[in-house]
């Protein structure tokens, strides 16, 4: 089955630092991964994806995620954090194997950014 | 890339009455459609997979009765919550896969629509 955990509830960073918010999946086929940002009482926005190809991947807003097979990790990182990138972010999976599995989504992980 | 809406983006409503929820693509044609239920500060949770034409298929613990779904058009889907209760409130959101061109296989994800039953 598949699965994904995001370990950290919420992360806090100051303005300007680097940040990580974590994601480890588990599925049996090939992975597609991908992070959505949800701001209050708004649906999700689609940050990136990763399907095949280079291990990193660049998204919107700066944001990037580094796909790790050995270690089933695919973190979301930003060199330079933003007040305005405070909200929840959410990893999911989908496993390859199949056109049409469902996506599955981690618990959330909320970013907040302080000046 | 591609848009998504619903309808209504919020309603209150009496508990025993029925509500029903649109979701529709504007721009491309959706095979699949997604139906999520978020409570507040948690994930989202899959609660039916619909494809057009055909009737949904709903998750483990979600009542097929209460929840009903129909998916009659490529481009809509609607979730109708029947005799809806206080513990109905939720966030809804939809989800639709795109059926083929450029937005084929991709998912995209409605706006959301908050649905409280007083």
């Amino acid at each position: 089955a598949q699965s994904v955990a995001q370990p950290e509830d919420q992360v806090n960073v100051a303005e300007g630092n680097p940040l990580t918010v974590k994601c480890t999946y588990s599925v049996s086929g090939n992975p597609y991964l991908f992070w959505y940002v949800q701001y209050p009482n708004r649906g999700l926005q689609f940050l990136l994806k990763y399907i095949t190809g280079d291990n990193l991947v660049k998204g919107s807003y700066g944001f990037e995620a580094e796909f790790n097979k050995s270690q089933t990790s695919f973190h979301l990182k930003k060199p330079s954090a933003l007040v305005s990138d405070s909200a929840l972010y959410f990893c999911a999976v989908r496993d390859g194997g199949g056109g049409y599995n469902k996506l599955i989504f981690g618990a959330g992980t909320r970013l907040a950014v302080h000046p | 890339g591609a848009v998504v809406s619903q309808h209504p983006s919020w309603v209150i409503c009496k508990s025993g009455t029925s509500v029903k929820i649109e979701c529709r693509s504007l721009d491309f044609q959706a095979t699949t459609m997604f139906w999520y239920r978020q409570f507040p500060k948690q994930s989202l949770m899959l609660m039916a997979t619909s494809n057009e034409g055909s009737k949904a298929t709903y998750e483990q613990g979600v009542e097929k009765d209460k929840f009903l779904i129909n998916h009659a058009s490529l481009t809509l889907s609607t979730l109708t919550v029947t005799s809806a209760h206080p513990e109905d409130s939720s966030f809804y959101i939809c989800s639709a896969r795109g059926h083929s061109g450029m937005f084929y296989n991709e998912q995209f994800f409605g706006p959301g629509t908050r649905l409280t039953v007083l």
